[in-house]
Formats: structure tokens, sequence, C-alpha cells
């Protein structure tokens, strides 16, 4: 079975700055796919970013980019020009389609407070 | 634009009652998932179905139990309530096992 892991369990940045939150995976499989979901104080799970591991390049959806490094298993998500309304915990998560259960296994999590 | 429907958003039970969580949705989606949500903790899948009549454990079934009559429902039955089941409930759905999932509002709730 996968594992996820986030080593960062807060971090915070100045409103307008650059954070990226860490996320390291693992699974012998070849074929899977990485998410990062945020969720904010309305408890609400918001699909932020989504990436194929046959893909080579990197995810991008507007200020949210990562940096997947498929040999180191490494899955960091980046947000650019930090705004209030980007605070909430982060969720990586993993899914591995031939593995039978279609579980996406998430992370412990990371709390981002943007600080105006 | 429902999406995922939760029903309730809060409850409380006595230890030993039962209660079952509904969860509806209307994006016509085959697969469904049930997570529990402990603090300082990822989801943990305790069931999922990939398609009406179809279900399967995931990583936390013990104590519950799921049936997946239509597309659209999937409620997850508590039976015998234990302080171990505080937790905040979601229910989850996808189009494939493997694409965006789409969350329902969860559900917190405590046993006492």
């Amino acid at each position: 079975a996968q594992t996820v892991t986030q080593s960062q369990p807060e971090m915070s940045v100045q409103e307008a700055e650059t954070v990226t939150l860490s996320c390291t995976y693992d699974t012998s499989e070849n074929n899977y796919y990485l998410f990062w979901y945020k969720q904010p104080p309305s408890r609400q799970m918001i699909l932020v970013i989504r990436q194929e591991a046959y893909k080579q390049q990197n995810a991008t959806e507007n200020r949210f980019s990562v940096n997947f490094q498929k040999a180191a298993k490494s899955f960091s998500l980046k947000i650019s020009d930090s705004q209030l309304g980007d605070t909430a915990m982060y969720f990586c998560a993993c899914i591995v389609p031939g593995a039978g259960s279609y579980q996406l296994t998430f992370g412990k999590g990371t709390k981002l407070s943007v600080i105006p | 634009n429902a999406g995922v429907t939760q029903t309730p958003k809060f409850r409380i039970l006595k230890i030993g009652q039962s209660m079952t969580l509904q969860c509806t949705q209307d994006m016509n989606h085959n697969y469904m998932y049930w997570y529990r949500q402990d603090p300082g903790m990822g989801l943990k899948l305790i069931y999922y179905s990939v398609g009406a009549g179809i279900t399967d454990k995931g990583e936390v079934p013990n104590g519950y139990n799921v049936s997946r009559s239509t597309t659209e429902d999937f409620p997850l039955r508590l039976e015998l309530a234990a302080p171990s089941q505080t937790s905040v409930y979601f229910c989850a759905s996808s189009y494939l096992g493997w694409t965006e999932a789409f969350f329902g509002q969860g559900t917190r709730l405590t046993v006492v």
C-alpha cells in the first residue's frame, strides 16, 4: 500500500509572498496519481491540483504549481502571491489505480496561515 | 449545483446507539467513498463503492456498514456507537477512481 508523508505540520507566509509545502510518498507502482487538497475552516475539501505520474511536466493551476520529482518520490506544492483566502489545511494524497482499492491515501496535512 | 450532499452536519450519539449518515450525489458518478478525519490526521477510507450493488472495505471498516442500491446514494451505518467513532465523516464521489474526488461538507459526530 502507498504511504504519504507531510513533514511540516504548520507553516506561515506573508501575504503576496511565495510558500512551498512538502510532500513525499512511497509506492512500488509506476502508474499513480498525486493530488493536493485544500481544507479551509469551512471544512470543505477542495481539489487544488492533480498530477499524473506518467507526465513529466509539472502541473500548474493559476497561482498553484507543483514540483514533481518522480525518482525522489517528492511532490511539493508552491503557492505564489499568497492570499488571505489561502489560509487552510493542505493535504497531499496519492491513489494507485492498479492496487484495486481506489483508495486515496492522505498525508496528515500542513496548516498554512497567510499573514496580512 | 448540489454535487455531494451529506446529512446531518452535526450529531451527538450516546454509546450503543445506532445511526445512518446519508450521502447523495447528482453527478452520476460510479465511484463513492466514505472517509473519516480524526484531529491532526488526514482522511482514512472506511468503505467505497465502484457502482450500484458493489461495495468494499477500506482501511478502517470496523463498526460500520454501507449499502449502494442506487448510483446516487451511499449511506453509512454506524451500529453500536463507541467513543472511538467520534470523528468528522466525509462522503465523496468521483467519475473514475483516479479522477478528482468531490467531497461533501462533512458530518461532525460525537459519541458520548
